[in-house]
């Protein structure tokens, strides 16, 4: 599986967009970008996922770079409750997820 | 989304006894259920993958005959641990999976083991 890296914190304001970064430059062709975020003492909750094209859906969107070596998730319209380590996972379809570090993303008021 | 739940949300058991943590798919059929623990302040660890009706692969490092897996139907998986030591206190996440291709996992939300 590809190796991800994310910055180990962000900060962001309460109403403004949250924009994580994710590289995975070793991405191969039938790898999937899957992001998962996990409250405090909760278990981890999918977000969306993308092969190549942007995507979107209620929670969020996710934009993949056109060489597929990056990624973003954003959140945009961060809430309190949106506070919590987000992770990008880089997998085929139909694998098992490994985690990473992930991002912690701490929205403040 | 999909909703896997997971019982019980937390336990304490004494040290030696054997304590068994339930995950079920309610909405969907899981061909495929992962067992995860995490430690505090670190990530999840994969402790073993099962599919319906055969035996758990499990990872390096992880006893098969300590953290016994059952996974004997489409939406039930268990996890037993055995003979459980302090050491075993951990937060245990199950997650489940269908059997299409591209298909996201769904987790549970969590079990806090306790060994005292």
């Amino acid at each position: 599986d590809a190796k991800t890296t994310q910055p180990p914190s962000m900060d962001c304001a309460e109403g403004r967009a949250a924009n994580l970064p994710c590289n995975h430059s070793t991405i191969s062709g039938n790898e999937y970008v899957y992001w998962y975020r996990q409250i405090h003492s909760q278990g981890p909750q999918y977000i969306i996922h993308g092969l190549k094209n942007n995507e979107t859906n209620e929670m969020a969107s996710l934009i993949i770079t056109e060489d597929r070596k990056s990624s973003t998730l954003i959140l945009p319209h961060a809430t309190l409750r949106d506070t919590a380590v987000y992770y990008c996972i880089v997998v085929p379809g139909y694998s098992t997820l490994t985690f990473g570090k992930g991002t912690m993303l701490l929205v403040s008021p | 989304g999909a909703v896997v739940s997971q019982h019980p949300s937390w336990v304490i058991c004494k040290s030696g006894t054997s304590v068994k943590i339930e995950c079920r798919s309610l909405d969907f059929q899981a061909t495929t259920m992962f067992w995860y623990r995490q430690f505090p302040k670190q990530s999840l660890m994969l402790m073993a993958t099962s599919n319906e009706g055969s035996k758990a692969t499990y990872e390096q490092g992880v006893e098969k005959d300590k953290f016994l897996i059952n996974h004997a139907s489409l939406t039930l998986s268990t996890l037993t641990v055995t003979s459980a030591h302090p050491e075993d206190s951990s937060f245990y996440i199950c997650s489940a999976r269908a059997g299409d291709l591209n298909t996201e996992a769904f987790f549970g939300q969590g079990t806090r083991l306790t060994v005292v």
